[in-house]
């Protein structure tokens, strides 16, 4: 079975803090994704990655940067938190190849909330 | 570029009642649609998937869900409800060419009640 591991279940923060979100999936997967959940806007993509050191902006990457170091391991940064970022953050991974569907394996989300 | 919406945010429904949760997509290039689940305090899994053939698509944990193209919907239906099928499901959609990102609904929140 796919993993994909997110470090943090909870995090509580303070306004101005940088705060590192690491994800980590076991399947060699060349993509990954950060996602954002809220209640009513369901889910927002952040960044994603198509391979090791690329990077691309989602949809709502303001006040969030990326890092890929190694293919398997997925960081999102947030540089100084601020309020508005208390959610639920999620992290995916999918393949590339023939049988490529853009089906997406999941983490159990890291659930932060900036004080 | 692709969009979904889900109409209902939230659908309550008694046990062993039969759910339709509904599901309308925009595109202007052909499709893969998904259905998601997500249980309390937990990131999203899989419940089906259209890629081509068969409209009629089965899941897991007795769901189902029919493509239709002509009205651009995949609904997602489950003929008897159990509590435990209490979640919030997430319908998407991604082209079937190039790089496929998916694109998520709001989300429709299933409470089944005894």
């Amino acid at each position: 079975d796919v993993k994909v591991t997110q470090s943090s279940r909870y995090l509580v923060k303070r306004t101005g803090e940088k705060v590192f979100l690491e994800c980590v999936q076991d399947m060699d997967h060349e993509n990954m994704f950060w996602y954002r959940q809220d209640p009513g806007l369901g889910l927002r993509l952040i960044y994603f990655s198509y391979d090791v050191k690329m990077k691309e902006k989602g949809d709502i990457p303001e006040g969030y940067s990326v890092s890929r170091e190694k293919k398997e391991r997925f960081s999102l940064i947030l540089e100084s938190a601020s309020t508005n970022q208390t959610s639920m953050y999620l992290c995916a991974s999918s393949f590339v190849g023939v049988a490529n569907t853009g089906e997406l394996f999941f983490g159990e989300g890291s659930r932060l909330t900036v004080l | 570029a692709q969009s979904v919406t889900q109409l209902d945010s939230q659908v309550p429904v008694f046990e062993e009642a039969p759910v339709e949760l509904r599901c309308n997509y925009s595109s202007s290039v052909s499709v893969y649609l998904f259905w998601y689940v997500q249980y309390p305090n937990q990131g999203l899994q899989l419940l089906l998937k259209y890629l081509s053939g068969s409209t009629l698509v089965k899941g897991i944990n007795g769901f189902e869900a029919e493509f239709n193209k002509s009205q651009t919907s995949f609904h997602l239906r489950k003929p008897s409800v159990h509590i435990s099928d209490t979640a919030e499901y997430f319908c998407a959609v991604t082209g079937n060419t190039g790089f496929q990102k998916l694109v998520f609904g709001t989300g429709t929140r299933l409470l089944v009640s005894p």
